[in-house]
This record gives structure tokens, C-alpha cells and sequence, in this order.
């Protein structure tokens, strides 16, 4: 089946540093790829729509300088939280769908922990 | 506009008992249905769906019907097993939206032996 990797898979790092996760789809193309973010015990908050060849698209509230979107081909879009802060602690999630049609279930990557002190 | 509704949890289980999470959904046009399993530390995975009325998905003996007179999308599962301990997430996605999904709030199941 479809397979989407993320890495890394954990970070701790301190405040102020940049971290960059990827998320590739293994063995298809994927024009579009979604980035979430999951608070404890919540559900998925879509972040961003990462379209390849395009600037992505962002969700209300979602601060486009402090997380920057690159899909620079069609099986990989970055995610990077710049000058992270301990309020940027979360678990992030990419997915991404074989096509374009709304029958196609998302896939996901097995997320990122992210942990800043 | 699209939004899913989903029975809170935490739903506790004794091994073999009968699972029913519910989940109903609100969509402009005529959305696919998904359920997804999160375990501990992981990802999501797609667990089972439905793309039109009256479509059953089912996949490791659970099951949820495409009910479009009553908008909803119930998982169900007639004999629990302790390793089926995670959170579940109803979803849809909609065309009409770019294909983008729509969660449920999630429903944390533990089984215990």
C-alpha cells in the first residue's frame, strides 16, 4: 500500500532553533500534502495545504513566518518551525493522498514529536 | 459547512465486549467517510471507508455503514481484543473542500483483559 515516511521522527532541541521535518511519499506522487498539528489527548488541527510548485495554504491562525511550507517535488514538502519556542511543543503529522478525488483516504506519516526547552 | 461529530470518550472495554463509537457528520456536497486508528506514539492509520450511501466498509472485524438518512457513519466491532486499545478518529472529505479532511475530535478505547 501507500506509504508516507516523516522524519524525524522525535526532536528536543533549544529555544530559538530552527527544525525542519520531512514528509515523503514513498511510492506515489502527491501534488498535495497536509501538515497537522495534535495537542495531547486532541484531535488533528489541519496547519497548511502544501501544494507542489506553489506557495501552500494556510489555516486561520496559523502563523505562515514561524512555520514555513516548501513542496518542492511531488513526493516531498517540508515543514519548518523557525525559532521555535516551547509553546511550538506538539506532535506534527503530514499526510498525503494518491489523487485528487475525495475517495481517496489520506495517508499518513507516523509523526513528528517535537519538544523545545 | 463540513464538520464530524464523534462520541466522547474514553470508552472502556472488557475484552470480547461489543464496540459502537458513534460518529455523525455535516457536509455540503457528498463526502467519502474514514475511520483512522492512532496508537500510542504513532501516526494515523486509515482503518476503513466509505464513499457513497449505503457503502459498508469493514477491515479486522470492524465495521461501519454509510448511513445518509441519518448522517452517520457508526464503528462497530463485536468482539474487542486488547491489542484494538487505541484512539479512533471519524473523518471525511469533500470534493466540493479541495479534498481536505475533516476530523472528528477522536475516541480514546481501552480494553482490558
Amino acid at each position: 500500500g501507500a506509504v508516507v515516511s516523516q522524519h524525524p521522527s522525535r526532536v528536543i532541541c533549544k529555544s530559538g532553533t530552527s527544525v525542519k521535518i520531512e514528509c515523503r511519499s514513498l511510492d506515489f506522487q502527491a501534488t498535495t500534502m497536509f501538515w497537522y498539528r495534535q495537542f495531547p489527548k486532541q484531535s488533528l488541527m489541519l496547519m497548511a495545504t502544501s501544494n507542489e510548485g506553489s506557495k501552500a495554504t494556510y489555516e486561520q491562525g496559523v502563523e505562515k513566518d514561524k512555520f514555513l511550507i516548501n513542496h518542492a517535488s511531488l513526493t516531498l514538502s517540508t515543514l519548518t518551525v523557525t525559532s521555535a519556542h516551547p509553546e511550538d511543543s506538539s506532535f506534527y503529522i503530514c499526510s498525503a493522498s494518491r489523487g485528487s478525488y475525495s475517495n481517496q483516504p489520506q495517508h499518513f506519516g507516523d509523526g513528528t514529536r517535537l519538544s523545545i526547552l | 459547512g463540513n464538520s464530524v461529530t464523534q462520541m466522547e470518550g474514553p470508552v472502556t472495554l472488557s475484552e470480547e465486549a461489543f464496540l459502537t463509537i458513534n460518529c455523525t457528520y455535516t457536509a455540503t456536497g457528498y463526502p467519502s467517510l474514514f475511520w483512522y486508528v492512532q496508537y500510542p506514539g504513532e501516526g494515523l492509520q486509515l482503518l476503513l471507508k466509505a464513499t457513497k450511501a449505503d457503502d459498508k466498509g469493514s477491515n479486522k472485524g470492524f465495521e461501519a455503514t454509510y448511513r445518509k438518512e441519518t448522517t452517520s457513519f457508526h464503528l462497530e466491532k463485536g468482539s474487542v481484543q486488547v491489542s484494538d486499545s487505541a484512539v479512533y478518529f471519524c473523518a471525511l472529505s469533500d470534493l466540493g473542500t479541495g479534498n481536505q479532511f475533516y476530523f472528528g475530535t477522536g475516541t480514546s478505547l481501552t480494553v482490558i483483559p
